[in-house]
């Protein structure tokens, strides 16, 4: 089945310990991208990444970090977890960097106390 | 800036009663338009992609047209199950990095 997952789907931590939320993909596509998910808010984008080693910010980068060693695997870090990114975080992919659909996964609710 | 606006923020209908969600946009250079449904709690999941005015696409109780200006979604006889949050969004010539704008969404809720 042609898929995004995540891991975890769930997790509280505490402020400062660092994290990794990691995506995979299994539909050979070139692009990724994570989004966090705020009441109000909408959908913002936080970093994108064309293809392998090629990673670019996007809308709302701070406090966060990306990395693309692989074509299926686009993990999202959080080096000191704040308060302000308790979110649900997508990770999405499409086929190129064309104008095409992007396909979500099922989401990661992170809550940082 | 790119901008996009949905409304109305909720909709309830009762089973079988159709009606049409908005998106307006405001995109340098319109390359795509998006339409996703979202359960609460999960993913948003594909619906359409529009690339331009007068474009229509159709699956089961769902239409989604497109204006230079506007995007609707048109619900036939929905069901309950046809109860999600709807969600479009535009990709401009602007849209650096690929970035979709996102409008606020349509909680749709229907009724038995």
């Amino acid at each position: 089945e042609a898929q995004v997952t995540q891991n975890p789907r769930y997790l509280i931590t505490v402020t400062g310990k660092k994290l990794t939320v990691t995506c995979s993909q299994n539909m050979n596509h070139e692009y990724m991208s994570w989004y966090r998910q705020d009441p109000g808010l909408g959908l913002r984008q936080i970093y994108y990444s064309m293809n392998v080693e090629v990673t670019d910010k996007g809308d709302v980068p701070e406090g966060y970090k990306v990395s693309r060693k692989e074509k299926r695997n686009f993990p999202l870090i959080l080096e000191s977890p704040s308060p302000n990114q308790t979110s649900l975080y997508f990770c999405a992919s499409k086929r190129t960097s064309g104008f095409y659909e992007q396909y979500f996964g099922p989401g990661t609710r992170l809550t940082v106390t | 800036e790119d901008q996009v606006t949905q409304s109305p923020e909720a909709l309830r209908l009762q089973e079988g009663e159709s009606s049409s969600l908005n998106c307006s946009y405001t995109v340098s250079g319109l390359r795509g338009l998006f339409w996703y449904r979202q359960d609460p709690g999960k993913g948003p999941e594909f619906l359409f992609t529009l690339y331009s005015a007068g474009e229509e696409k159709e699956k089961e109780r769902l239409k989604a047209t497109l204006t230079k200006k506007e995007s609707f979604l048109h619900i036939t006889a929905p069901k309950p199950e046809d109860s999600a949050t709807y969600l479009c969004a535009a990709h401009g010539n602007n849209n650096a990095g690929n970035m979709l704008t996102f409008g606020g969404g349509t909680r749709l809720m229907v009724k038995p």
